[in-house]
């Protein structure tokens, strides 16, 4: 079955450094997806990246980049120059693409001003 | 609509009371997820519609755990005879064609029962 670890249950960074927010996953596929989401207090869930399987490239989004390691099963979340907005949990997520979406139990994030 | 909505944001029940949550998904989204997230965890997958069909219901936790999607557009998720464990938030999602596509989720709606 696949499975998606979050390791770091609560993460703290100072206004505009850099933090990294770590994910393993489990999975006998070879084609898959993974995604990191926010989750504001807000509730609503929003998508902060995306990352194909078969691409070697690791994704970015302006102050957001992964670190995909496919062979280690590991997708990490880099944040540079963090802002008071960058506050929320973190979710990292898996589908193979036909439909169901796998998260882990999430990482809050704490931006200290 | 412009996003994927979800009433009432929040709903409090009392035991044995029964409930029904709705989703407006984003017009044209071909599939719609239900998960349920308990306090301090991750969402957890409940069920899956495909247009008007539920292809997968394998999350629902019992069988007091109904969902529908008659006209392959809004979808309600109905509780019967609530149990204080069924407090939780439940999220609606939607997303396009597959492939991995990105899953639009609403605000959710927090149930708490009494």
């Amino acid at each position: 079955a696949q499975t998606v670890t979050q390791s770091q249950p609560e993460m703290s960074v100072q206004e505009a450094e850099t933090v990294t927010l770590s994910c393993t996953y489990d999975t006998s596929e070879s084609d898959y997806y993974l995604f990191w989401y926010k989750q504001p207090p807000s509730r609503q869930m929003i998508l902060v990246i995306r990352q194909e399987a078969y691409k070697q490239q690791n994704a970015t989004e302006n102050r957001f980049s992964v670190n995909f390691q496919k062979a280690a099963k590991s997708f990490s979340l880099k944040i540079s120059d963090s802002q008071l907005g960058d506050a929320a949990m973190y979710f990292c997520a898996y589908t193979t693409g036909l439909y169901k979406y796998i998260f882990g139990t999430g990482t809050r994030l704490k931006v200290l001003a | 609509g412009a996003g994927v909505s979800q009433s009432p944001r929040y709903k409090v029940a009392k035991r044995g009371q029964d409930v029904a949550l709705r989703c407006d998904p984003i017009s044209g989204h071909v599939s719609l997820f239900w998960y349920q997230q308990a306090l301090g965890q991750g969402p957890e997958f409940l069920t899956y519609f495909q247009n008007e069909a539920q292809l997968d219901k394998s999350g629902l936790p019992s069988d007091r755990f109904f969902a529908e999607r008659p006209e392959g557009s809004v979808s309600t998720l109905k509780i019967q005879r609530t149990q204080q464990e069924d407090s939780a938030v439940y999220l609606c999602a939607s997303s396009g064609a597959g492939g991995g596509t990105e899953a639009f989720f609403g605000q959710g709606t927090r149930l708490t029962v009494v």
